[in-house]
């Protein structure tokens, strides 16, 4: 029961340097999401996807880029980091059409940007 | 735009004592209410929902009844355990359909 798989769990950059996030999903999930935590500002989404191909911007969508080119995978990017990108991610995925509000989150990955 | 407060923490207990952590929310129309529980090292998971006026949902011992009037969705239990040290996220599904708008978290320590 793999679930959603998220690598690397942690990560050390410098600013400037780029990196990608890997998000892995078996449950044949269409809708998949990118969230940031930060003390006090609680999880805010960064881009969603309800489906290969397609992608969307959410609140704080600045600094990141995402593609789904299948329906298991959604890598996030960062082209240039900064200190600012500091946080931990988490990519979570649920079915589209359920409209539970049930999200599945995998276990985070903890960036610190130097 | 929707949002979603909830009463900052810690929340600092002993075992058995009852629990109250505060959720109140800001949207157009009636959204479904969640409560999110992460565990420490893990990804949030859910812990009950509402999805209309006056429902109540619960799990674990967990409580939570969507009140309309008050705008709020206050999560209760009757007796926590240490197991039960967590940070608790309140959210709310906006109309924007699987966009989840979170709370900041409250976190909860429960000593023996």
């Amino acid at each position: 029961n793999a679930g959603v798989t998220q690598t690397p769990k942690f990560q050390v950059l410098k600013t400037g340097q780029s990196m990608t996030l890997q998000c892995a999903q078996d449950m044949n999930h269409e809708y998949m999401s990118w969230y940031r935590q930060d003390p006090g500002m609680g999880l805010r989404l960064i881009h969603y996807s309800v489906g290969a191909g397609i992608t969307d911007q959410g609140e704080v969508p600045n600094g990141y880029n995402v593609s789904r080119s299948t329906t298991e995978d959604f890598p996030l990017r960062l082209l240039s980091a900064a200190p600012s990108q500091t946080s931990v991610y988490f990519c979570a995925s649920s079915p589209l059409g359920s409209n539970t509000g049930e999200l599945f989150f995998g276990e985070g990955s903890r960036l610190t940007v130097l | 735009g929707d949002s979603v407060t909830q009463m900052e923490g810690p929340v600092t207990l002993s075992e058995e004592a009852f629990l109250t952590i505060n959720c109140t929310y800001t949207a157009t129309g009636y959204p479904s209410l969640f409560w999110y529980v992460q565990y420490p090292g893990e990804g949030l998971q859910l812990l009950l929902k509402a999805t209309k006026a006056d429902d109540k949902g619960s799990n674990k011992g967990f409580e939570a009844t969507y009140r309309k009037e008050t705008t709020s969705f206050h999560l209760e239990k009757g007796s926590v355990q240490v197991s039960d040290s967590a940070v608790y996220f309140c959210a709310l599904l906006d109309t924007g359909f699987q966009k989840l708008v979170f709370g900041t978290g409250t976190r909860l320590l429960v000593s023996p």
